[in-house]
């Protein structure tokens, strides 16, 4: 099994640029994650899909943030425009069953750096 | 909202010597991870917890689950400088997401 695969690893732009990170959760699982990283707020889910569907995206911080599932074996995370203060490492976790059970399993992160 | 506390926030300790991080929650929880992330690295998960006053070991890692279910400990015994990373823990109440602690982050002096 490949594991969750987030693209890019890194990823550093300019103020103002778009961004769109990418990942490809675990074949099989139903539920998928985005978290953002930082060292001020640690760890924070930002939106969770359940079959496909946005549940909840009560900790996306703003209109910039967009994320969408078109199907079970990918999803993007969008920010537009960015800023400096969106730098910080996004993961990407997917799960098995439901979340009051689930095993989140971890991509590898992408880092981001807003200049 | 349910809040997910840990402390310490950082330890160090010498090589050999034992290690302890507390988890608190602000709400019962239904369920309790524990995930440890290695410098740079990502969050892997170790361990759940479900029962009231559960207690499972990992070798030499000892988890706890509160009797009331609302704080929970990990435990390491003689830490190697493979125990480096951030140990996370994170809640989840019915009805609500895991919220994950803040973590505590363990250096391992050799």
């Amino acid at each position: 099994d490949a594991g969750v695969i987030q693209s890019p690893r890194h990823e550093v732009t300019e103020m103002g640029q778009e961004v769109t990170l990418r990942c490809k959760p675990i074949s099989g699982h139903n539920s998928l994650f985005w978290y953002r990283q930082t060292m001020m707020r640690g760890l924070e889910l930002l939106i969770y899909f359940n079959n496909n569907v946005p549940i909840d995206d009560s900790g996306m911080p703003e209109d910039r943030f967009s994320a969408k599932m078109p199907n079970a074996s990918f999803s993007t995370l969008k920010i537009q425009p960015s800023e400096p203060r969106d730098s910080a490492v996004y993961f990407c976790a997917s799960s098995l069953g439901s979340l009051a059970k689930n095993i989140q399993y971890f991509g590898a992160g992408t880092r981001l750096s807003v200049l | 909202g349910q809040q997910v506390m840990q402390i310490p926030q950082y330890q160090h300790v010498q090589e050999g010597e034992d290690f302890t991080t507390y988890c608190n929650s602000s709400t019962t929880l239904s369920n309790i991870q524990w995930y440890k992330q290695r410098p740079g690295g990502h969050p892997v998960f170790l361990i759940q917890l479900v029962k009231s006053g559960e207690v499972k070991k990992q070798k030499r890692l000892t988890f706890q689950f509160g009797e009331a279910k609302k704080n929970s400990s990990l435990h390491i015994t003689a830490t190697q400088t493979t125990d480096v990373g951030t140990y996370f823990c994170a809640g989840h109440s019915y009805g609500q997401n895991f919220v994950f602690g803040p973590g505590t982050r363990l250096s391992v002096l050799p």
